[in-house]
Parts: C-alpha cells; sequence; structure tokens
C-alpha cells in the first residue's frame, strides 16, 4: 500500500459524458500527478500540481481539467468523453517536486 | 528531448539473472528511476540512481553511468511473480519532471 488512494476503482459510463477521478496523496506529500495509461500502453504524463498550484503540464487534452485542493487532495475531470478515453488512470504522489512518485491503485475508465 | 530507449519485451527462466538495459537523453538529466509495474497494476518504486555505479537492493540491481546516459537494471534469482514490466523513468531537471519509457515486458518461464 502506497498510501495513495484513488476513488472511484472503477468507472464505466457513456461517450459525451463527463467524469471527476479523485485522488488523496500520501500524508506530507505535496505534489501529485496524473497519469493515463491506455491498454498495453506506456504511462503518459498528464498534469503535475505542487502545493495547489500548477507546477507542469503534459500531453493533457483541453477536454481534460484538473485542480489540486487546499487539503491537497486533487481531482481529474475528464468531459465530452469519448471512446479513446477508456483507460486506467494513475494520481501519484511525492514530497516535493522532484521526489520518488508513489502511485495510488489507479482509476480504470470503460466509456462505451 | 528525452528520448528513451529500452527492450519492448524479454524472456528468462526462473533462478536465472537477466539485465534490463536503458538508454536516455542525457541533457538536463538529473537521476534516474526503475519502477515495476504488474499488468492492471500501481507502478512501484525499485531504484533510484544519481551517481555512477551499481546500487544493489536484495535481488535487484540498478547500474548508472551519466555520461554514456545508460542504466539497467539487473534481476537474479528470478521469480515467477518478477512477470511483470519495468519502466526506466530518467529525472530531468531541466524539465522538473520525471519521463516514463513505454516499459520492458518481462516474462519469466518455469
Amino acid at each position: 500500500d502506497s498510501g495513495v488512494t484513488q476513488t472511484p476503482k472503477h468507472l464505466i459510463t457513456a461517450t459525451g459524458q463527463r467524469v471527476t477521478l479523485r485522488c488523496s496523496p500520501r500524508s506530507g506529500d505535496l505534489s501529485v500527478y496524473w497519469y493515463q495509461q491506455s491498454l498495453d500502453q506506456g504511462l503518459q504524463f498528464l498534469i503535475q500540481y505542487y502545493n495547489g498550484e500548477e507546477r507542469a503540464k503534459g500531453n493533457i487534452l483541453e477536454r481534460f481539467s484538473a485542480q489540486q485542493f487546499p487539503d491537497l487532495h486533487s481531482e481529474l475531470n475528464l468531459s465530452s468523453l469519448e471512446l479513446g478515453d477508456s483507460a486506467l488512470y494513475f494520481c501519484a504522489s511525492s514530497a516535493d517536486g522532484a521526489d520518488t512518485q508513489y502511485f495510488g491503485p489507479g482509476t480504470r475508465l470503460t466509456v462505451l | 528531448g528525452q528520448n528513451i530507449d529500452q527492450p519492448t519485451e524479454m524472456t528468462a527462466t526462473e533462478g536465472a539473472i537477466v539485465q534490463i538495459n536503458c538508454t536516455y537523453q542525457t541533457s538536463g538529466f538529473n537521476g534516474l528511476f526503475w519502477y515495476q509495474q504488474h499488468a492492471g497494476e500501481a507502478p512501484t518504486f525499485l531504484s533510484y540512481n544519481v551517481l555512477d555505479g551499481l546500487e544493489e537492493k536484495g535481488r535487484f540491481s540498478s547500474f548508472l553511468s551519466r555520461s554514456k546516459g545508460y542504466s539497467y537494471l539487473l534481476l537474479k534469482e528470478l521469480q515467477m511473480k518478477d512477470s511483470a514490466s519495468y519502466l526506466c523513468a530518467p529525472w530531468y531537471s531541466s524539465a522538473s519532471k520525471i519521463i516514463f519509457g513505454s516499459g520492458t515486458r518481462l516474462s519469466i518461464r518455469p
């Protein structure tokens, strides 16, 4: 158990819908990262937050957005969902912005 | 860019030793992580190298050569549970982020 929690574990929804994925970092970690992993693909970095502020952006679509709240939990919002958005979405946290990342169990999103 | 090159797939025998190589671009490089990921599960941290040389941690060792942009992960006394993907992930201070390679899928046969 890494100490990073993600909810929900599974999510099934339809095209065009909007979903929110939630992540709570390890106690004391200030940085949160979001990754997308499609079937048999590598981890694609989406976005990083550090202490509430956006720090780095990867290949995140405009339909996707994220934020980190004052209590340091983070949410990833995915809208106008397409079939291709079906993937595992991982959240990771680290103590600062350049430290070992510890991953949550992931949310498996299925778009039908 | 930070092109990361590691073999896509490898197969090894239970009880044997396997070495997974990784090359990366050196510009802005700070250190290198190795993660293990079982299918459908989260990546888990294995090692972090910032200095040249070999670091041993039980059955797993990781090596780094900063000047050559080269690292390897050495797994000894292979067990069936070692069947997983191994992700090479260099950290670039210039980009303030860790870049994950596509991973090497290791299959262990009895």
